[in-house]
């Protein structure tokens, strides 16, 4: 079975630029979610999508949205990019049945650098 | 405001010696627990969970004791081996969480040969 896979692993952005990170999930997993990792600081929840729907959200500006299709991909998106946003982007997923009682499984990230 | 803690930034073992990494949390409504191992530029990799229900859970060489009246949980690695040098999260969530976890700050084990 095919791991989380997120796309691009790189990239490299300007304050002032939006940026678009993709997460495709475990072959059935209908949960994922996403958090930020910044260096010293632990993982930070972004928000959860299940079904196409968002059911949970961290404490995020509205700068950072996401959304989630059909076949469970989610997309996440950041616009006004700001220097503090340099980050690795970490994606999970789950099967979403058992909320907060599930491991998560997690992607390699994308690492964003704002300049 | 950091809900789980981890409040060794860094432990150096000898290999085959044991590994203990802490970790401490505030809600009381936590009731699930994860350890992940994370390496450089990779994603956090699931090592052992934990249930309220449980004070203790086994898995090969790791071994987490959860503590309630404490909220207190270590992770115990034996015989620890050079492979396990990494970065060690720990992570909670409660049934008024949902989905979201609280991640700890991490410890960085070094596993000295």
């Amino acid at each position: 079975k095919a791991g989380v896979t997120q796309t691009p692993r790189y990239l490299i952005k300007t304050r002032g630029q939006q940026v678009t990170l993709s997460c495709s999930p475990i072959s059935g997993h209908r949960s994922v979610s996403w958090y930020q990792q910044t260096p010293g600081q632990g993982l930070q929840f972004l928000f959860e999508y299940f079904s196409e729907t968002q059911r949970n959200k961290g404490n995020f500006p509205g700068r950072f949205s996401g959304r989630q299709f059909s076949n469970s991909r989610s997309e996440m998106n950041v616009s006004t990019l700001e220097l503090g946003d340099s980050a690795l982007y970490l994606c999970a997923s789950s099967s979403g049945r058992e909320a907060g009682a599930e491991k998560l499984f997690f992607g390699s990230g994308t690492q964003l650098s704002v300049l | 405001d950091q809900q789980v803690k981890q409040n060794s930034p860094s432990l150096s073992v000898q290999e085959g010696r044991i590994s203990i990494l802490n970790c401490d949390y505030t809600n009381s409504m936590f009731d699930y627990f994860l350890w992940y191992k994370k390496y450089p530029a990779e994603g956090p990799t699931f090592l052992i969970s934990i249930s309220s229900i449980k004070d203790k859970n086994e898995d090969g060489r790791f071994t987490v004791f959860l503590n309630k009246s404490a909220k207190h949980l270590s992770l115990h690695i034996v015989p620890s081996q050079p492979g396990d040098s990494a970065v060690y999260f720990c992570a909670a969530s409660g049934s008024n969480t949902g989905n979201q976890f609280y991640f700890g700050t991490g410890t960085s084990l070094t596993v000295i040969p």
